[in-house]
């Protein structure tokens, strides 16, 4: 079965970029969406078709896909962005999620 | 405004069938290119996808929970019902519908409900 790889956590300093990686075979060939889930909360849409944003999702959330790797990357991080996110894609009719990466924001 | 609500019993014994109801506001479950997921979520651990429907009835299932998920749709109450049968310790989860948009370029969930806590026990 396809599989997704997110490093477990990372950390990042208020204002300055977090680069969240997603790794799986041949990656670039498919589309990539990525979703944040705050603590306590239901997942939220943040990137969808691997660089595209949904309406009221700030502009310093970017997305990528190339190779065998997507990218998640947060420019300005707020504190408001630390949360665990999850990269998605599909493997013919089945959706596969990413193990998750917590963002702490310190 | 889209919205979607889980519902279901909070505690199931071992063995037993469980039933979610997942009921939708906001968009009709007989659109195009619209459909239904169910994804669970046990406690500290990551997504895991179950389960979808569209509203041409095209279904596709988790190929490693294939055997014991059942999913269906009633457009006329626009509500998706989720069955998992043999429930173990394992299932014990919250578990979140989601509304899917199927794009040229790819599905993506865009909305997704509050959840519902089911824990399985004894």
């Amino acid at each position: 079965s396809y599989e997704l790889s997110q490093p477990a956590s990372m950390s990042v300093s208020p204002g300055q970029t977090a680069s969240i990686t997603c790794s799986g075979d041949n990656l670039g060939e498919k589309y990539v969406c990525w979703y944040q889930q705050r603590p306590g909360q239901s997942p939220v849409l943040v990137i969808f078709q691997n660089r595209q944003r949904p309406s009221g999702i700030p502009e310093r959330f970017l997305g990528s896909n190339s190779g065998n790797t997507a990218t998640l990357t947060i420019s300005g991080t707020q504190p408001m962005d630390e949360a665990d996110y999850y990269c998605q894609a599909w493997d013919k009719s089945t959706a596969v999620f990413g193990g998750g990466t917590r963002l702490t924001v310190l | 405004q889209v919205t979607l609500k889980e519902s279901g019993p909070v505690l199931v014994k071992p063995t037993e069938t469980l039933t979610l109801t997942c009921t939708v506001s906001g968009f009709s479950l007989s659109s195009v290119g619209v459909g239904v997921t169910w994804i669970r979520q046990p406690p500290g651990k990551a997504l895991e996808w179950l389960a979808h429907i569209f509203s041409n009835d095209e279904k596709s299932y988790n190929t490693s929970l294939k055997n014991r998920l059942i999913i269906s749709k009633d457009t006329s109450k626009s509500q998706v019902v989720l069955n998992l049968t043999n429930l173990g310790p394992v299932d014990t989860a919250s578990y979140y519908c989601a509304r899917i948009s199927r794009g040229f370029r790819g599905s993506y969930f865009d909305s997704w409900g509050h959840g519902t806590q089911v824990t399985v026990s004894s």
